[in-house]
């Protein structure tokens, strides 16, 4: 099983409001990451997670806020951000310990967020 | 840095045809991993195929294979056999170390004509 979850699938919010978009994968990885994804563009890392522990931020804006509560679950909270961040937000998982496949990340299907 | 340049923004091929997708990347790394991943409209992004540098043998995956050139440092994506299924962004991408970012290519979009 490869599977990352992502919820909710859309999501639209004001500039005032606060949100939070929830991934998931139970492939016993160890790292995960948010990317942020504008159309016809590749992805662009925000953060990792490796064993729960931030390792990665590519200077996102503090609007932006992850949270890893357990080796499963990663969390974006978003809060005051602006109609530029509206984006396909995706999340990936990798093993991140000696396997097979320890570099390659499996992709959740992303949740698309529109600020108005 | 590390760079990954996919020449070609837009691809198409006929149904049941073949057809090459181009990558080169640039990295002072001997040892590191190169994949392509597929978005379809869906915007799902699947991995297709992966290949560790210190291999030699081009990686395949059933209608999929690569042409891996280590000292050129081109990876490229051969479609056998293409199916309308196939069509979507094909994203190149590049990392060094477990836990650490891709670096991706810019992409590029596959038409498939029936």
């Amino acid at each position: 099983d490869t599977e990352v979850t992502q919820t909710p699938k859309h999501l639209v919010m004001g500039m005032t409001n606060k949100k939070s978009l929830k991934c998931e994968q139970h492939m016993g990885h160890r790292a995960m990451y948010w990317y942020k994804q504008k159309a016809k563009k590749p992805p662009e890392l925000m953060f990792v997670y490796s064993y729960e522990k931030l390792s990665i931020n590519e200077s996102v804006p503090s609007r932006f806020s992850p949270e890893c509560p357990n080796s499963s679950l990663l969390n974006l909270h978003l809060h005051a951000l602006q109609p530029e961040d509206s984006a396909l937000y995706l999340c990936a998982s990798s093993p991140g310990y000696d396997s097979e496949d320890t570099d390659t990340q499996y992709f959740g299907p992303g949740t698309r967020l529109t600020v108005l | 840095a590390q760079t990954v340049t996919q020449s070609q923004p837009e691809m198409s091929v006929q149904e049941a045809e073949t057809v090459t997708l181009s990558c080169t990347y640039d990295t002072s790394e001997s040892d590191y991993y190169l994949f392509w991943y597929k978005q379809p409209p869906s915007r799902q992004m699947i991995l297709v195929i992966r290949q560790e540098a210190y291999k030699q043998q081009n990686a395949t995956e059933n209608r999929f294979s690569v042409n891996f050139q280590k000292a050129a440092k081109s990876f490229s994506l051969k479609i056998s056999d293409s199916q309308l299924g196939d069509a979507a962004m094909y994203f190149c991408a590049y990392s060094w170390n477990a836990g650490n970012m891709l670096t991706f290519g810019g992409g590029t979009r596959l038409m498939v004509k029936p």
